[in-house]
């Protein structure tokens, strides 16, 4: 089945030390999000790619970066990470076909990375 | 942005139908209305979307109002398989590429 991979499932880091995570879809969609999760609370966009294009939130700490080096596979970086940044990490993929298109921009997440910083 | 509110929890039994609730006064006429569900542990995943008319899936129906100030999504036969929380979500067609998420609505399905 077509679908959207995030590893690994559980990620231990400590404080300060950077931490990449991945993500990976066979469903060649040509949009990649990253999501930041923190307990009982929505996901937050931090940045997505639009094909090879970079779009980053302006509420996201420089201490988060992203490649995407095909369309397939998108990283997540976490230069320096704090005790804040422990979250579930989610992964999404959309097919866009464009501005005002809003029906159809249905997003498919991957399980997610959950993240420890001891 | 325009924004949802929803209940913090609900609780169903087992086979009964469940109506999910979302109020997104400030809707503009260009906003979708989306939902997603994240069962425990995993990701979300769509449920259904709809603009001015009512919606069926095989998931779920989606119930808008005539001013489109709220929505319903209704299960008709809750399964427990359905405990999870529920997002109501606005997509600005303007910017199609960011969801608006509401805080979800925690459903807890009795067997």
């Amino acid at each position: 089945d077509a679908m959207v991979i995030q590893n690994p499932r559980y990620q231990v880091t400590q404080f300060g030390k950077p931490v990449t995570l991945s993500c990976s879809q066979t469903l060649n969609h040509n949009v990649m999000y990253w999501y930041q999760q923190k307990s009982s609370q929505a996901p937050k966009l931090l940045f997505h790619y639009y094909d090879k294009d970079f779009n980053n939130e302006a509420d996201t700490p420089d201490n988060f970066q992203s490649r995407r080096p095909n369309t397939s596979f998108c990283f997540l970086d976490i230069r320096s990470p704090g005790l804040g940044d422990a979250a579930m990490y989610l992964c999404a993929t959309s097919r866009d076909r464009g501005q005002g298109q809003g029906a159809k921009n249905i997003q498919y997440f991957g399980a997610g990375t959950r993240l420890s910083v001891l | 942005d325009a924004k949802t509110t929803q209940p913090n929890s609900m609780e169903s039994n087992e086979e009964e139908p469940v109506h999910l609730p979302c109020n997104h006064s400030t809707i503009s006429g260009t906003d979708y209305i989306h939902w997603y569900r994240q069962l425990p542990s995993q990701g979300p995943e769509y449920v259904i979307h709809g603009l001015t008319s009512n919606v069926n899936n095989r998931m779920a129906s989606l119930a808008i109002a005539e001013d489109r100030k709220s929505s319903t999504l209704i299960l008709h036969r809750a399964t427990l398989r359905d405990a999870a929380v529920y997002y109501c979500i606005l997509i600005y067609a303007g910017n199609n590429r960011k969801l608006i998420w509401g805080l979800g609505t925690s459903l807890a399905v009795n067997p």
